[in-house]
């Protein structure tokens, strides 16, 4: 069954630096999706993307952060400059269509800033 | 504002007890309702939806609009099961997910 993928697993880095969290999405997917969850918190929706742009973006998702479709399979994240609170799990997600239509999830990158 | 309400953090049963994972939402809209399950170390998976009305692992669901609440069921547990349920609203004419914030369950043999 194919799956989203997420690399890498676990990313460590200074405050203040630059990060970009990559996922391959399911090959026949249009839309995707990231979300956040800080520990022992909800899974939070942070953006939503098809058709190479951003379709919707909750309030987290603030100026630090952007989202890109490089090429046809990879979707990332990107955070600018990383704050103590950006540490997190991220999920990536996609679906073949938008609305309420089941979200494929890949396991997640957990993000650690010191 | 849209909010989903899992009221238990943790819910322990032994196998073959029924079990019952609530969930309430707020949404002035007409609600669509998902349950993701995420086992251990593995990734969040739809589990079930309230549009398909069916029965996933022995699991079912029925929206109530009336008490604005979507509870997840399941008659008699299996160690198995044990796992994290995550209930989440779509909004209408959006991408958006809402999740709760989660209910461990622990099932003992």
């Amino acid at each position: 069954e194919p799956e989203v993928t997420q690399t890498p697993s676990h990313q460590v880095t200074q405050m203040g630096q630059e990060v970009i969290l990559r996922c391959v999405p399911i090959s026949n997917h249009l839309y995707f999706y990231w979300y956040r969850q800080i520990l022992g918190q909800k899974v939070e929706f942070l953006v939503s993307f098809y058709n190479n742009e951003i379709s919707e973006k909750s309030e987290i998702f603030d100026d630090q952060f952007s989202v890109e479709r490089p090429d046809g399979s990879n979707f990332t994240l990107k955070i600018r400059s990383t704050k103590l609170e950006d540490s997190a799990m991220y999920f990536c997600a996609s679906s073949d269509e938008g609305g309420g239509q089941p979200q494929h999830f890949g396991d997640g990158t957990r993000l650690s800033i010191l | 504002a849209q909010r989903v309400t899992q009221p238990e953090k943790l819910l322990s049963v032994f196998k073959g007890a029924p079990v019952e994972l609530k969930c309430n939402y707020s949404y002035s809209g007409s609600p669509e309702l998902f349950w993701y399950v995420q086992y251990s170390r593995q990734r969040l998976q739809l589990l079930l939806r309230h549009i398909s009305r069916e029965s996933i692992k022995g699991f079912t669901a029925d929206l109530n609009k009336g008490e604005t609440s979507f509870h997840l069921k399941k008659p008699f547990a299996q160690e198995e099961d044990s796992a994290m349920y995550y209930c989440a609203l779509h909004l209408r004419n959006t991408d958006k997910l809402i999740f709760g914030t989660g209910t461990r369950l622990q099932v003992f043999p």
